[in-house]
């Protein structure tokens, strides 16, 4: 999975507690993504980093933050987990846009995935 | 913004058919293309892009792309469907302007029957 790695793989946790997901590289990409994937809505952007300590809202931020203290890790926080947060959660790295004339830093790569459940 | 379309939900084809699973896109200038597939409980795998150059472009276990301007559309193909290519598959653009945001289609279930 192209040197990235998130923990918790699995987390069940109670409505109103705070969670944080951890994802790592190795790779040194200078981007990173949090999506969640729920049935039906595809994968939706919730934040993401272009920089250490630089980071910008997706198109489903709401109740959710983010943190980039180091290259290699990208922090995504539930504040206060409600159930309509229960989903897959993947993290996402990209080399940006680069100099390479074929391309070859725009595609994302994923990690594994986290599976939350809020009850 | 970027957008993209994948029509069907779900495709059956039987083993050794061609497989094609269809995807539309809509983004200011000129699109940069991608496809995934998503193997159960694990994350996405980058199959092909297209950048610029051929309209016909090849990725990973046999598949390929074509991509058409005058229809915004950028079809997978693959000539033999295998049953391990039943999984899901993703379209994806990335419009041409900074922060490297791709806008994912809400995928396709591809079952290869034996």
């Amino acid at each position: 999975d192209a040197g990235i790695t998130q923990s918790p793989r699995h987390k069940v946790t109670e409505t109103g507690t705070p969670v944080t997901l951890r994802c790592h590289q190795t790779e040194n990409h200078r981007y990173m993504y949090w999506y969640r994937q729920d049935p039906g809505h595809g994968l939706r952007l919730i934040h993401y980093s272009y920089g250490v300590k630089d980071t910008d809202k997706g198109e489903v931020s709401d109740g959710y933050s983010v943190s980039r203290s180091k290259t290699e890790d990208f922090l995504l926080t539930l504040e206060s987990a409600t159930s309509s947060q229960t989903s897959v959660y993947f993290c996402a790295i990209s080399g940006g846009t680069g100099t390479d004339p074929q391309g070859r830093s725009y595609e994302q790569y994923f990690g594994p995935g986290t599976r939350l459940t809020v009850t | 913004a970027q957008s993209v379309a994948q029509p069907e939900d779900q495709v059956n084809v039987a083993e050794g058919n061609p497989l094609t699973v269809k995807c539309t896109y809509s983004v200011s200038g000129n699109p940069y293309l991608f496809w995934y597939v998503q193997y159960p409980n694990r994350g996405l795998q980058f199959l092909l892009k297209y950048i610029t150059g051929d309209n016909l472009v090849k990725g990973s276990y046999g598949f390929e792309a074509e991509f058409n301007k005058s229809q915004t559309s950028f079809h997978l193909k693959k000539p033999s469907a295998l049953v391990s290519d039943s999984a899901l598959y993703f379209c994806a653009v990335r419009g041409p302007y900074g922060n490297n945001r791709l806008a994912f289609g809400k995928g396709n279930q591809v079952v290869v029957i034996p």
